[in-house]
Formats: structure tokens, C-alpha cells, sequence
């Protein structure tokens, strides 16, 4: 079965980076694009960008040009999500989720990865 | 990318049919037929319902439909049960080849 697993809750301060992991398995890692997600507290979802696994091209949404890199680790079927000069405002659940074929959804989910963001 | 347009409560009890609407622009919901929605509960990672406008994948109750009409797409379920009380959002793929979501929309099974 499907199952994208990320890393631990985080706790930054202003200023510092965040690198999130999410571990894929149950399905060819680097045959479907790989999205990050997040969700600020009571607030909606909010599309960071992509990574296509096999290539390593990304594609990131314009909010977060020059702060945010995706890559990942084939050997380990694994995709990251770091995003650099941290505010209060990003302190949220960071998703992975997968887009298993072209019909542009996000097919499975990781369980999240809480960023606090405090000084 | 602005996001896309939701209500931002619907209720119905339970056996009734209710419908959350999804409004864009062209170069969103009117420009593909690329719209995904996604049923939250509350502490959870989302869940895909339907994509492709109207399609349901694999274990998606058929209670939930989905349709699109010029820059709007609409969510249906009937049937309310009280385990369809949480959070749904719409999803859209973009001519700049983003991704844009609904505001989010909380149903209520009274």
C-alpha cells in the first residue's frame, strides 16, 4: 500500500531553515511528482510546489521562489522540503503528497510535519 | 494566484443532499477540466474525493459527485451522513502551471 511518512514536529527560530522529509513507499518513487502542501493553525491549504523524482526539476509557486529548494534521494526513496529565513508566518503542518499518474490531484498524503516558528 | 472561492459554512441533516460551490477565474477551474476536492477532519491530513471534476477514485463513497460550468465547480453529497462532517476543499490546476485551492469550505451535519 501507499504510504508517504515525514519527519518529526520542528521547532525554529526567526531567521533559520527547516528541511522536512517524506519517505515513500508501496509505489515507483520516481515515477510521480512529488508536492509539498502546508496548512498556518484554522487557516486553509496552500500548494508550495513539486518535484518530479526522476528528473529533479522542480516547480515552485511564486510565493515562495528563492526561499524554498525541494530535492530528494532515490537510493532511499525520499523527497525533502527545505524552506530558509523562517517568519512566524510559516509556522504550520507541512504535507507531501504524490501525484500518481496526469490528472493533476494529490493522490496520497503524508501525516504532516508541524513547523513552530518562535523566538 | 489568488485562492479559489468557497463558502465558508454549509450544514445539512442527515439524509439530506448538499452542494459546496468552487469559484474561479479562466485561468483555473475554466481553463482545465483539472479540479480535484479533498474532505479534511479535523487533526488529518487531507483525502482526495474527486478528481478530474467528477471522477471518483477507488473507495470514494458514490454519494460524492462532482460538475464544473464555466468557472465554478460544485461538490455534491448526498445522503449526509454524520462522518461527512468536516472540512473540504477544492483544488485547481492553472495556465502558469500551479496549483491553486478553495478557501475551504466546513459542512455541519446538524
Amino acid at each position: 500500500q501507499v504510504q508517504l511518512v515525514q519527519s518529526g514536529a520542528e521547532v525554529k527560530t526567526p531567521g533559520a531553515s527547516v528541511k522536512v522529509s517524506c519517505k515513500a513507499s508501496g509505489y515507483t518513487f520516481t515515477g510521480y511528482h512529488m508536492h509539498w502542501v502546508r496548512q498556518a493553525p484554522g487557516q486553509g491549504l496552500e500548494w508550495m510546489g513539486c518535484i518530479n523524482p526522476d528528473s529533479g526539476d522542480t516547480k515552485y509557486a511564486q510565493k515562495f521562489q528563492g526561499r524554498v529548494t525541494m530535492t530528494r534521494d532515490t537510493s532511499i526513496s525520499t523527497a525533502y522540503m527545505e524552506l530558509s529565513r523562517l517568519t512566524s508566518d510559516d509556522s504550520a503542518v507541512y504535507y507531501c503528497a504524490n501525484e500518481l499518474g496526469t490528472t493533476k490531484k494529490f493522490d496520497y498524503w503524508g501525516q504532516g510535519t508541524l513547523v513552530t516558528v518562535s523566538s | 494566484q489568488s485562492a479559489l472561492t468557497q463558502p465558508a459554512s454549509v450544514s445539512g441533516s442527515p439524509g439530506q443532499s448538499i452542494t459546496i460551490s468552487c469559484t474561479g477565474t479562466s485561468s483555473d477551474i475554466g481553463a482545465y477540466n483539472y479540479v480535484s476536492w479533498y474532505q479534511q477532519h479535523p487533526g488529518k491530513a487531507p483525502k482526495l474525493m474527486i478528481y478530474e471534476v467528477s471522477n471518483r477514485p477507488s473507495g470514494v463513497s458514490s454519494r460524492f459527485s462532482g460538475s464544473k460550468s464555466g468557472n465554478t465547480a460544485s461538490l455534491t453529497i448526498s445522503g449526509l451522513q454524520t462522518e461527512d462532517e468536516a472540512d473540504y476543499y477544492c483544488s485547481s490546476y492553472t495556465t502558469t502551471y500551479d496549483y491553486v485551492f478553495g478557501t475551504g469550505t466546513k459542512i455541519t451535519v446538524l
